[in-house]
């Protein structure tokens, strides 16, 4: 079974700066699909940005990347010039590609505020 | 173009009472997803419809939860009877399920709780 572990359960970083999230999976399918989610205090869940496993590139969206390292089974998520906005819950997930499931594993979550 | 929509968005009930929670996905998507999360556990994956069809339950706790989806843009599920530890935040979401659109939009979420 497929886990996604996010060690930091909380963090914080001033406005305008930059803030790393960790994120690691422990899987054995060599396809599958990585996502960031964000949930503000609204509850809503917004996508963040999302990665292909079999894609070298890391994906980018404006001020968020990632640094994928599928040896490592790693998936970080970096947010460049911090908004106070970006003050949420943000959740890593994993999707295998293949075997007819759609299932998304979700980690624990990583509260994120961001201070004036 | 509407996201996954969710009705209600809050519920208090009580004990005993049959509760359901709806959603309408995204237009042309043909998956659809229900998940719950609580303090405890997380986000959950509850059950997942492909063009209709429930694909995955094992995540739906116990007979006292059933879902349905008579057709490509209307899901229900239901809880009957409701108990306190089901109090939780419901989310409804759904993909397009072809190669490399599997993404899943999630709907506002119900927020259920049970005196």
């Amino acid at each position: 079974a497929q886990t996604v572990t996010q060690s930091q359960p909380e963090m914080s970083v001033q406005e305008a700066e930059t803030v790393t999230l960790s994120c690691t999976y422990d899987t054995s399918e060599n396809n599958y699909y990585l996502f960031w989610y964000k949930q503000p205090p609204s509850r809503q869940m917004i996508l963040v940005i999302r990665q292909e496993a079999y894609k070298q590139q890391n994906a980018t969206e404006n001020r968020f990347s990632v640094n994928f390292q599928k040896a490592a089974k790693s998936f970080s998520l970096k947010i460049s010039d911090s908004q106070l906005g970006d003050t949420a819950m943000y959740f890593c997930a994993f999707m295998p590609a293949q075997g007819g499931s759609e299932k998304l594993v979700f980690g624990k979550g990583t509260k994120l505020t961001v201070n004036p | 173009d509407a996201g996954v929509i969710q009705s209600p968005r809050h519920e208090v009930t009580e004990m005993g009472q049959e509760v359901t929670l709806r959603c309408k996905p995204i237009s042309g998507h043909n998956s659809l997803f229900w998940y719950r999360q609580t303090m405890m556990r997380g986000l959950e994956l509850l059950i997942y419809f492909n063009n209709n069809v429930p694909i995955d339950d094992s995540g739906m706790p116990e007979d006292r939860f059933s879902a349905k989806m008579p057709n490509a843009s209307f899901s229900t599920l239901k809880i009957q009877p409701s108990e306190p530890r089901d109090s939780a935040v419901y989310f409804c979401a759904s993909s397009w399920n072809m190669w490399g659109q599997e993404t899943q939009y999630f709907g506002p979420g119900t927020r259920l709780l049970v005196l």
